[in-house]
């Protein structure tokens, strides 16, 4: 059974600490995503990475940074999290063709107080 | 750049009943995938259907299907015989292909299925 781990559920950081959200996934896949999902506003695409040391920002990059030190993790990191960067996040696995199916995480709930 | 448009942030259905979801894109890549997924309240997403744009027929996954206008480019959802399972956050997707092989979602609708 394919599978996309992260980390944790529910996270509460407060406001200027250092956040790392981890996903793992086992199906070694070259593309890894990171989302944020904030009502309204549907998926909106933070960073991804299509091989390992590399990564293209999204729409949304602004206070977030990536590391893909391996296939199979793919990390993303708030250098100082901030209220408006409260959100759930989630992390996706894909093939390198496009009309397969996105693997997902079952997301992180970050709460910044 | 790739857009994704749900315009129906929220809808509901009887049960047994059918229902459309609607979705319009813009990309200015030929060959794209488009994609329907499910999002229940645990969280976890699910793939429903997918549509290859340089294939004409629609794509059918057992109850759903789907209504692909290319030159209008939409792609609407059909859910036929809706069941109390398909109450869910549905998003619409996109991947231009090509060069960058990604996603780019739309904002999701949300289905109240009625007993």
């Amino acid at each position: 059974d394919v599978k996309v781990t992260q980390s944790s559920r529910y996270l509460v950081k407060r406001t200027g600490e250092k956040v790392f959200l981890e996903c793992v996934q086992d199906m070694d896949h070259e593309n890894m995503f990171w989302y944020r999902q904030d009502p309204g506003l549907g998926l909106r695409l933070i960073y991804f990475s299509y091989d390992v040391k590399m990564k293209e920002k999204g729409d949304i990059p602004e206070g977030y940074s990536v590391s893909r030190e391996k296939k199979e993790r793919f990390s993303l990191i708030l250098e100082s999290a901030s209220t408006n960067q409260t959100s759930m996040y989630l992390c996706a696995s894909l093939t390198g063709t496009a009309n397969t199916e996105a693997f997902f995480g079952q997301g992180t709930r970050l709460t910044v107080v | 750049a790739q857009t994704v448009t749900q315009s129906q942030p929220e809808m509901s259905v009887q049960e047994a009943e059918t229902v459309t979801l609607s979705c319009t894109y813009d990309t200015s890549e030929s060959d794209y995938y488009l994609f329907w997924y499910k999002q229940p309240p645990s969280r976890q997403m699910i793939l429903v259907i997918r549509q290859e744009a340089y294939k004409q027929q629609n794509a059918t996954e057992n109850r759903f299907s789907v209504n692909f206008q290319k030159a209008a480019k939409s792609f609407s959802l059909k859910i036929s015989d809706s069941q109390l399972g398909d109450a869910a956050m549905y998003f619409c997707a996109i991947n231009p292909g090509g060069a960058t092989n990604k996603l780019i979602f739309g904002t999701g609708t949300l289905l109240a299925v009625q007993p």
